[in-house]
């Protein structure tokens, strides 16, 4: 237990469904992320929240649209998928504004999903 | 950030001391060494980090060179579950925020 939680584990969709996948963290921090890792793939880093701003976007397309509504609440929208968007999501939090240990960036167990 | 050069696989018997080595030469003063670790189709787990002085946790030590262009992981007493893909990497803490940026890692599997 990480103090990340994210839902669903797993989703399968279809490339015209419309989904969401959320991420909850208990660690009182002010900063959260959204990586992916494709197979085989090192994870790469796709958005950055930092008091609730996205402070970073690193070139995603616009069928990935995240949301946060509060410090400790991360959605990523999914629409009109392709099948190469299959991948683990993995959301994370840290605390922005300490150097040191206090900047450490947690993980959730991420989110499976699969586009057909 | 630095980058850095980790073995791609590496192999240790349960109940031995595995020893992860990592080269970041090109690491700057204000960059920490981070280590996780990926075990499979879960999310990465942080492990220790350290700046220049060797650390110690429940988990693992991290040994940095005096010249801080390499550093080592050690766990003490590998076990199965210890299993996983290790990730080292050099990051740079500013007030503004953090990112950390992986590389492939080592695949570290413990052997019966």
């Amino acid at each position: 237990e990480t103090g990340v939680t994210q839902t669903p584990r797993h989703l399968v969709m279809g490339m015209t469904n419309k989904k969401s996948l959320k991420c909850e963290q208990h660690l009182g921090h002010n900063a959260m992320y959204w990586y992916k890792q494709s197979a085989k793939k090192p994870l790469e880093l796709m958005f950055v929240y930092s008091l609730e701003e996205r402070v970073e976007n690193n070139s995603v397309p616009s069928r990935f649209s995240p949301e946060c509504p509060n410090s400790s609440h991360l959605f990523l929208h999914l629409h009109t998928l392709q099948p190469e968007d299959s991948a683990l999501y993995l959301c994370a939090s840290s605390q922005w504004g300490l150097q040191g240990t206090g900047n450490t960036i947690y993980f959730g167990e991420g989110s499976w999903l699969t586009v057909v | 950030d630095a980058k850095t050069t980790q073995p791609t696989s590496m192999d240790c018997a349960e109940g031995r001391a595995a020893n992860l080595p990592c080269n970041h030469s090109t690491i700057s003063g204000n960059e920490y060494v981070y280590w996780y670790r990926q075990i499979h189709s879960q999310g990465p787990q942080y492990i220790i980090h350290g700046l220049k002085n060797n650390e110690t946790n429940e988990m693992a030590s991290l040994i940095i060179t005096e010249d801080r262009k390499s550093s080592t992981l050690i766990l003490p007493h590998a076990t199965l579950r210890d299993t996983a893909v290790y990730y080292c990497i050099v990051r740079e803490l500013e007030t503004s925020g953090s990112r950390l940026t992986f590389g492939e890692g080592t695949q570290l599997t413990v052997n019966p």
